[in-house]
């Protein structure tokens, strides 16, 4: 296990598809993180789930936004009909429950145009 | 809200001089504070935990609650330390908030 993979590293689609992203945790982690990053800014927090349970959502997470841990391992989040807006680095984190320290994954690069 | 300001976006310093990375945070009671760092090509990582008052990489941080700070420092700054750094409070029971960063830059 090499930590925390994100995939795929690199998305450049057209305003208005959609698009799927998927993080693979550290095996033994039954927390998950979602954060989204914009130039200039510190990552800003989208979503968390403990196992398959999705705990607590940001308010910057609109209704085109969704993901999923549908067995509490690996992590998908979609978003529909992108926006240029979008556009970002979408960073997957994991942590084991009692522990503070967040892992963070390599994040996957969103370009929308 | 509750919210954490970093208020250099950019900070240059020599080799060997010290180094101090500014946070304030407007939070009531006493918030738990992290500082994590992204290297050249790395990914982020945690660097310091307030709680654990623990020296790592030479760099600590004391929680100032008179002054609502937590900032980050160093006695002698090394070309490696050249990084972007985040001051992070733990949001809620589980999420941190970030604050925008400085990209520290050490001139040999």
């Amino acid at each position: 296990d090499t930590g925390v993979s994100q995939d795929p590293r690199h998305k450049i689609t057209k305003r208005g598809q959609n698009v799927t992203f998927r993080c693979d945790p550290i095996s033994e982690h039954n927390r998950l993180y979602w954060y989204r990053q914009t130039l200039g800014q510190g990552p800003e927090f989208l979503t968390y789930f403990q196992n398959e349970a999705q705990l607590e959502k940001s308010r910057l997470l609109s209704d085109r936004f969704s993901a999923e841990r549908p067995k509490g391992s690996f992590s998908t989040l979609e978003i529909q009909r992108t926006e240029q807006g979008d556009s970002a680095m979408y960073l997957c984190a994991s942590t084991a429950g009692g522990s503070y320290e967040q892992y963070f994954g390599p994040g996957t690069r969103l370009t929308v145009t | 809200a509750q919210r954490v300001t970093q208020p250099e976006k950019l900070l240059s310093v020599f080799k060997g001089a010290p180094v101090e990375l500014k946070c304030n945070y407007s939070y009531s009671g006493s918030p738990e504070l992290f500082w994590y760092v992204q290297y050249s090509r790395q990914r982020l990582q945690l660097l310091l935990r307030h709680i654990s008052r623990e020296s790592i990489k030479g760099f600590t941080a004391d929680l100032n609650k008179g002054e609502t700070s937590f900032h980050l420092k160093k006695p002698f700054a090394q070309e490696e330390d050249s990084a972007m750094y985040y001051c992070a409070p733990l949001e809620g029971a589980n999420n941190l908030f970030f604050g925008t960063g400085t990209r520290l830059t050490v001139i040999p």
